[in-house]
Parts: structure tokens; C-alpha cells; sequence
């Protein structure tokens, strides 16, 4: 059971180039999510599914899509990177809908966009 | 939505003294409250969390209180001790509803030998 995982683990991107920020989960989780975090910011929500083919905003999407095909992945894209979006992601999953379950995170993904 | 805010940014304590962390929300439809750890280049860890129908939780050595009407909860931890040096996260459901975690900015928790 690998629990939460995601790649890579580092990632340097020039400016207007596009990348995608896998996640994948092996608990049969329904609810998955992707937050940032910044120095000084905390985490914060930018996408989350509560199921394959149903997603939708956090706090901070602008900038990021996402899809849901499978319960298992959870895939983040960056359409056009910019250099506001230099920080550490972490994918997180949770086994239900109810807002009372225990989140787990992934490793996190850091990202430098020059 | 949910804000929360944490105090202190940052905490030095006496290695064996006790430390608390405090947070407070503004939805007060909230009903689940974690504690994370977070160590250097490490992910978030679950510690401890509280759900609204306790006052209280303990695990050993950490605690966590709930005041629901006042719209706070607390980190205790007692006789700290090195490992307990990480950024401490609170965070607070929106709504209970399927709405993420709303994070406060961490604490980070100096245990001076």
C-alpha cells in the first residue's frame, strides 16, 4: 500500500512552458485534492474531486487544471507556467465525502519556475 | 469560506517544558479540526485531530482542545522534546461539507536543549 504518490519530485520550468503534475493514490480513496504552499502562506486548496469525472475550485485555481478519469489519479496541469507559481505542491486524499475524514498527503512536488 | 488563523508564528521552549499552539475559525458550521507536523522537505503528517462532538483529545505527550462557541482550539504538547521541532499546521473543514482543509500559516516550534 503506497498510500499517496506523486511525480516528480522537482521540477524547473521557464516561464509559458506547460507541465503536468502527476498524483496517484492506492486507497480507493473517492476525495482527492492538490494545495500549495508557499513560505509564510500555509497550505492552500487549489483543486479538489470528490469522484472520477466531478472536480472543482479551491481557493487558488487560477493558472492550474485539473481531470479525474479514475478514482486512482489525479493529475495536475499547468497550462502556462508562470513564476508566481514557483512553490511545493502536495496532492492529498481522503476515503469519503464527509468533510470529518482523515486527510493524507503525498510527498509534494517542488517546483521553480524561472 | 473559512479563515483561520494561528498564533504564535514561532515558539522557543525549553526542552521538557510544555508548548501551546492556538487557532481560531470563523465558520462556524466547521466540525473537524487536525493538527499537522511538518518537518524540513517532508510532508504534512497527521498528529492529532478533533472532531466537534469532544472538548478534549489526548495521545501521550499532545492534546488538543475545542471551543466550539468561542470558535477556537489549541495545541498542547507536555514535556517536549528535540523531535518535536517541525512547523505545526491547524486547519478547519469548510462547512463539513466536501470542501477541503482550510490551513493556518504554521507554527514553527523551536525546542532549545
Amino acid at each position: 500500500n503506497a498510500g499517496v504518490t506523486q511525480t516528480p519530485k522537482f521540477q524547473v520550468l521557464k516561464t509559458g512552458q506547460s507541465m503536468t503534475l502527476q498524483c496517484a493514490q492506492d486507497m480507493n480513496h473517492e476525495y482527492m485534492s492538490w494545495y500549495r504552499q508557499d513560505p509564510g502562506m500555509g497550505l492552500r486548496l487549489i483543486h479538489y474531486s470528490v469522484g472520477a469525472g466531478i472536480t472543482d475550485q479551491g481557493e487558488v485555481p487560477n493558472g492550474y487544471n485539473v481531470s479525474r478519469s479514475t478514482t486512482e489519479d489525479f493529475p495536475l496541469r499547468l497550462l502556462s507556467a508562470a513564476p508566481s507559481q514557483t512553490s511545493v505542491y502536495f496532492c492529498a486524499s481522503r476515503r469519503g465525502l464527509a468533510g470529518t475524514d482523515t486527510q493524507y498527503f503525498g510527498p509534494g512536488t517542488r517546483l521553480t519556475v524561472l | 469560506g473559512e479563515n483561520v488563523e494561528q498564533h504564535p508564528s514561532t515558539l522557543s521552549v525549553q526542552e521538557g517544558d510544555s508548548a501551546v499552539i492556538k487557532c481560531t475559525y470563523s465558520d462556524s458550521a466547521s466540525n473537524y479540526f487536525p493538527w499537522y507536523k511538518q518537518e524540513l522537505g517532508k510532508r504534512p503528517q497527521l498528529i492529532i485531530d478533533i472532531r466537534s462532538n469532544v472538548g478534549e483529545k489526548k495521545d501521550q505527550r499532545i492534546a488538543v482542545t475545542l471551543n466550539k462557541t468561542a470558535k477556537h482550539f489549541s495545541l498542547h504538547i507536555t514535556e517536549t522534546q528535540p523531535e518535536d521541532s517541525a512547523v505545526y499546521f491547524c486547519a478547519a473543514n469548510s462547512g463539513g461539507g466536501a470542501d477541503g482543509l482550510t490551513f493556518g500559516k504554521g507554527t514553527h516550534l523551536i525546542i532549545q536543549p
